[in-house]
């Protein structure tokens, strides 16, 4: 167990609708980032925050934002969902934006968009 | 730009016998590389990286994987197998000062008693 949490466990929503996913960071890391990861792929990287800014995206559209909180809690935000934004989301944390830092991944929350 | 490829998507082994699961990478630049380990409805976590200095770098739950860099390759292999490393591997690279890892696809790994 990692100690980075995420909820919820699951999600059913439907096109068009927006999502709010949260993640609970390991004690003492500062850095957040957010993959999606779709059936059968593997995780694809949508972006990083530090310090509660972003400091790198993916090649995801401006649909998808993020907030991190001082406490260094985080939040996946995806507006007017589609068929496709069906995936499982993961957080991972690490306590550094260095290459070589240890990301620790959460459990994931899936989304099922019908 | 860099790339991931794990050339096998199921790798069927029975119990006690040794595996290799591949990753080969594409770059231009040097990486750094990891081998992760998914478990059915859990996240990733981390089985080992190379970071520098030896090629053969050992991990957790007596996986290894050695780089070769003139082959871009990143294998990842177990001697003996159990039930319980059944689970997919994912290969995963990132580039130095950069904030993403790039995955493969993955490797499903199937352990038979």
């Amino acid at each position: 167990e990692t100690g980075v949490t995420q909820s919820p466990t699951h999600l059913i929503k439907t096109r068009g609708q927006q999502v709010t996913l949260r993640c609970s960071s390991q004690s003492g890391h500062n850095t957040v980032s957010w993959y999606q990861q779709a059936l059968g792929q593997g995780p694809q990287f949508i972006f990083q925050y530090y310090r509660e800014e972003e400091n790198g995206r993916g090649n995801f559209p401006p649909r998808f934002s993020g907030l991190q909180f001082p406490n260094y809690s985080s939040e996946l935000n995806v507006n007017a969902l589609e068929l496709d934004d069906s995936a499982l989301y993961l957080c991972a944390s690490r306590e550094g934006t260095s290459s070589t830092d240890t990301q620790y991944f959460g459990p994931g929350t899936r989304l099922t968009v019908l | 730009a860099q790339s991931v490829t794990q050339l096998d998507s199921q790798v069927p082994v029975f119990e006690e016998a040794p595996v290799e699961l591949r990753c080969n990478y594409s770059s231009s630049v040097s990486v750094y590389l990891f081998w992760y380990v998914q478990y059915p409805n859990q996240g990733l976590q981390l089985l080992l990286k190379y970071l520098s200095g030896s090629t053969l770098v050992k991990g957790i739950n007596g996986f290894e994987a050695e780089f070769n860099k003139s082959q871009t390759s990143f294998h990842l292999r177990k001697p003996s197998v159990h039930i319980s490393d059944t689970a997919e591997y994912f290969c995963a690279v990132t580039v130095y000062n950069t904030d993403k890892l790039i995955f493969g696809t993955g490797t499903r790994l199937q352990v038979f008693p």
